[in-house]
């Protein structure tokens, strides 16, 4: 079935510095993918998408590119701020409508 | 503003009680899930929702089930609640188009005494 595969946490990382995020995927025909963001005590928001092969999704600085060839989507964002800090969940939307998530990666940005 | 609601933040029941856990959106959205987030595991379906009166086992679904009689309205049940379902519970819902993302509540903390 489909499954989403991403880089076990925590990560800690400095104010500025850069982060990457690996996720991975196996899903049958062409899914949506998604990265969602779940800041300390609330529920999960959407933080980028897209939808076809090639497509790069942006939101707040963070940008991940759908690559069908590697089966991946990794999340990146060249400057992280204390703000950041926050679990990252790595989705897709394949078949029958269901919603699949990544474990989930703890970021924790410090000053 | 889309929304999402569960009827509670933080539950904490007796081991052996009927547990509701109650999920409202105002987006008209045909879609609606139930998952439990486990430190380590991350968010696991239990069910899901296609359609009102339609529900699909998601990958968890054992000692729960659900209810679905308005569109608006989907319902997660512990029909006998024991401590090993202590969790996190997240509600979300979605258009069916593919393409389209969940939208989730704020969560239920539930304890199982």
């Amino acid at each position: 079935g489909d499954s989403v595969t991403q880089m076990e946490g925590p990560v800690t990382l400095s104010e500025e510095a850069f982060l990457t995020i690996n996720c991975t995927y196996t899903a049958t025909g062409y899914p949506s993918l998604f990265w969602y963001v779940q800041y300390p005590g609330e529920g999960l928001q959407l933080l980028l998408k897209a939808t076809k092969a090639d497509d790069k999704g942006s939101n707040k600085g963070f940008e991940a590119t759908y690559r069908k060839e590697t089966t991946s989507f990794h999340l990146e964002k060249g400057s992280v701020q204390v703000s950041d800090s926050a679990v990252y969940f790595c989705a897709l939307r394949g078949s029958y409508d269901k919603v699949i998530f990544g474990p989930g990666t703890s970021l924790s940005v410090i000053p | 503003d889309v929304k999402v609601t569960q009827s509670s933040r933080y539950l904490v029941k007796r081991t052996g009680e009927k547990v509701f856990l109650e999920c409202v959106q105002d987006m008209d959205h045909e879609n609606m899930f139930w998952y439990r987030q486990d430190p380590g595991l991350g968010l696991r379906l239990i069910y899901f929702s296609y359609d009102v009166k339609m529900k699909e086992k998601g990958d968890i679904p054992e000692g729960y089930s659900v209810s679905r009689e308005k569109k608006e309205r989907f319902s997660l049940i512990l029909e006998s609640a024991s401590t090993n379902q202590t969790s996190m519970y997240l509600c979300a819902s979605s258009r069916t188009l593919a393409d389209t993302e969940a939208f989730f509540g704020q969560g239920t903390r539930l304890t199982v005494v």
